[in-house]
């Protein structure tokens, strides 16, 4: 119940295209949904995040779609950029809990 | 911008020795975490720590492994005799508050050899 399952694992974009990237989770209690970005040697950094009492958030070509009734939520990458290749987690947080659940990760390589 | 610091980036240590991995949270900050991250696999959870006392902690989280925060700036792990399975970038988190954003270090790449 605690586990917020990513997809894929991998994902190739060509530079232009949309990268979307798919998270599901089963604990109705999880009340914030964060998108974190990560290149290789660096730490995550949030990217973008998501309160389950709207459907939609968009900042700049990052735009994330929540689906509280199918418990789903997705980021989409407009106008994919070389600049993007990262591995991007998806995660989810109860309110006032202490920690942070992370998916798996998808590692996204934009072909210039 | 503020940021959360970690040293060592990188330690190699043989199976068995003591490993203290340092982290300096960002300074208003109340609340901070160790992660870890074994290679190509996802960002778990070992432990948060809030006014001066773990908070939560995760079943990785065994007797080998400690936490400190020694003064008021600096916050540690401690793995008092390391296991090959130990091997992992251990990140460091802070946040000034419950609902806020986290923000993690660069990370301490360990090799437990």
């Amino acid at each position: 119940q605690q586990q917020v399952k990513q997809s894929p694992q991998s994902l190739i974009v060509q530079k232009g295209g949309i990268s979307i990237i798919n998270c599901a989770y089963e604990n109705t209690a999880f009340d914030y949904f964060p998108w974190y970005q990560q290149f290789p040697g660096k730490g995550p950094a949030l990217l973008i995040a998501i309160r389950p009492d709207v459907s939609e958030k968009k900042e700049g070509r990052f735009t994330i779609s929540f689906n509280k009734s199918a418990k789903q939520f997705s980021l989409h990458i407009m106008d994919s950029q070389p600049g993007d290749s990262a591995t991007y987690f998806c995660a989810a947080e109860m309110n006032r809990d202490d920690k942070i659940i992370f998916g798996k990760g998808t590692r996204l390589h934009i072909l210039p | 911008e503020p940021e959360v610091t970690q040293t060592p980036s990188h330690q190699v240590t043989q199976m068995g020795q003591e490993v203290i991995l340092r982290c300096v949270p960002i300074s208003n900050h109340l609340y901070f975490y160790w992660y870890r991250q074994i290679l190509g696999q996802k960002v778990e959870f070992l432990v948060s720590f809030y006014n001066n006392e773990i908070s939560e902690k995760s079943e990785i989280f065994d007797d080998q492994f400690s936490v400190e925060r020694p003064d008021g700036s600096n916050f540690t792990l401690k793995i008092r005799s390391t296991k090959l399975e130990d091997s992992a970038m251990y990140f460091c988190a802070s946040r000034g508050d419950l609902g806020n954003t986290i923000y993690f270090g660069e990370g301490s790449w360990l090799t437990v050899v």
